[in-house]
């Protein structure tokens, strides 16, 4: 268990309200990632970060952003949230050297966008 | 476009009896290619995974068979419990990038 906390676990908010979820690990890993689980999609990445202030998109980035000031923190903001980005976000984790690419995920915070 | 499938939405077996879950991807630059199970409510957690360069991995009662030529493989679970019941989703990655790419799971129920 590679010590992943996700905050809020659960949010209802409206739309066009900015929204900021957070990751926080203890772990130390390099690497994080924001992942959304859809039915009907499996979980697609968002934006990933690979060390401090270092970030990239994924395959489904538009209408979020992500800062990462600190290791242990990976946040992921909807600057104006959609009824379409209502989903199960996971937060996950790896470390550098790696050798199976296996990723350690978090909880989960379930999203409503009204 | 989806390049890790998983075809079988769900799966249902007997107690004791053998479950086979199946994932089929069409990137050949893929070089890991790993399990992960999920309970409601919860994240997935790793179960096994296996290199490119190798055909089986085993783990306990998990048994991961990659056959390349077909880009094909399987978990293998043998024998089935009450407490394999999950969502089970395939994933891969390649050296060049960051991301697992996640079939869509199938939902395996092992019944007593």
């Amino acid at each position: 268990d590679a010590g992943i906390t996700q905050s809020p676990r659960h949010k209802v908010t409206e739309t066009g309200t900015p929204v900021t979820l957070r990751c926080h690990q203890t772990e130390n890993h390099r690497y994080m990632y924001w992942y959304r689980q859809d039915p009907g999609h499996g979980l697609r990445l968002i934006h990933y970060s690979y060390g401090v202030k270092d970030t990239d998109k994924g395959e489904v980035s538009d209408g979020y952003s992500v800062s990462r000031s600190k290791t242990e923190d990976f946040l992921l903001t909807l600057e104006s949230a959609t009824s379409s980005q209502t989903s199960v976000y996971f937060c996950a984790t790896s470390s550098a050297g790696q050798v199976s690419h296996e990723q350690f995920f978090g909880p989960g915070t379930r999203l409503t966008v009204l | 476009d989806q390049q890790v499938k998983q075809n079988s939405p769900s799966l249902s077996v007997q107690e004791g009896r053998i479950s086979i879950l199946n994932c089929d991807y069409t990137n050949s630059m893929f070089d890991y290619f790993l399990w992960y199970k999920k309970y409601p409510a919860e994240g997935p957690t790793f179960l096994i995974s296996i290199s490119s360069i190798k055909d089986k991995n085993e783990d306990g009662r998990f048994t991961v068979f990659l056959n390349k030529s077909a880009k094909h493989l399987s978990l293998h679970i043998v024998p089935s419990q009450p407490g394999d019941s999950a969502v089970y989703f395939c994933a891969a990655s390649s050296n060049s990038g960051y991301a697992l790419n996640f079939g869509k799971g199938t939902s395996l129920l092992v019944t007593p």
